[in-house]
């Protein structure tokens, strides 16, 4: 079965600091990877997806990822967070398109410390 | 930027009651989907809906749910006796090629 994994339930960072959140999924075929946000009581923003070329992506708000094949990782990354960075961060996958759904992982829940 | 909209935000309903969450998908997109976040938990699958028929559900998906799309611009959830599990938030998403895009949700209390 499909798998994403996010191994950090909840990060607290320093604004101003750098932030790297992990996500590994099973291995399949041409993965698409996503990285969404999601605010408190709020929807799911895309931040971020990967289908194919480059192997960095860059999203809105200064977020980047890095698809790394050999390590089944999609790592979130920003070099200086803000204030409002503070949310849950999910990161899903799919294995190809046709009506495929996307499998998401538990999230990571970020605070920010001034 | 096109939208999902999702009515209503915020329903409560008493175990046993029928609810219906309601989504108006991007216009032209054509795949359409629903799933669901108890609290403090991943987002799950429920259900897509392709040409005019469900082309993949999950197992929570059971007999209490159905999906329609009477109009071709509406997209409904439709729980018939609802539970206590069911209480969550609900997020329909809509796609056309290669993004999702994903409505702001209707939080579900079943009391």
């Amino acid at each position: 079965a499909q798998s994403v994994t996010q191994p950090d339930i909840h990060i607290t960072v320093s604004e101003g600091a750098s932030l790297e959140l992990r996500c590994n999924y099973s291995y399949g075929a041409t993965p698409y990877l996503f990285w969404y946000v999601q605010s408190p009581g709020q929807g799911l923003q895309l931040l971020l997806k990967y289908f194919s070329g480059d192997t960095l992506v860059q999203g809105i708000k200064g977020f980047e990822a890095e698809f790394k094949r050999s390590q089944s990782s999609f790592n979130l990354r920003k070099p200086s967070v803000h204030w409002s960075d503070a949310a849950e961060y999910f990161c899903a996958k799919i294995s190809n398109f046709g009506n495929e759904k996307l499998t998401f992982g538990t999230g990571t829940r970020l605070t920010i410390i001034p | 930027e096109p939208e999902v909209t999702q009515t209503p935000s915020h329903q409560v309903t008493q175990m046993g009651q029928e609810v219906i969450l309601r989504c108006v998908p991007i216009s032209n997109h054509l795949y359409f989907y629903w799933y669901r976040q108890i609290l403090g938990q991943k987002v799950e699958f429920l259900v897509s809906f392709y040409n005019n028929e469900i082309s993949e559900k999950s197992e929570i998906f059971d007999d209490q749910f159905s999906v329609e799309r009477p109009d071709g611009s509406n997209f409904t959830l439709k729980i018939r006796s609802t539970k206590l599990e069911d209480s969550a938030m609900y997020f329909c998403a809509s796609r056309k090629e290669y993004g999702y895009t994903f409505g702001s949700g209707t939080r579900l209390t079943v009391v």
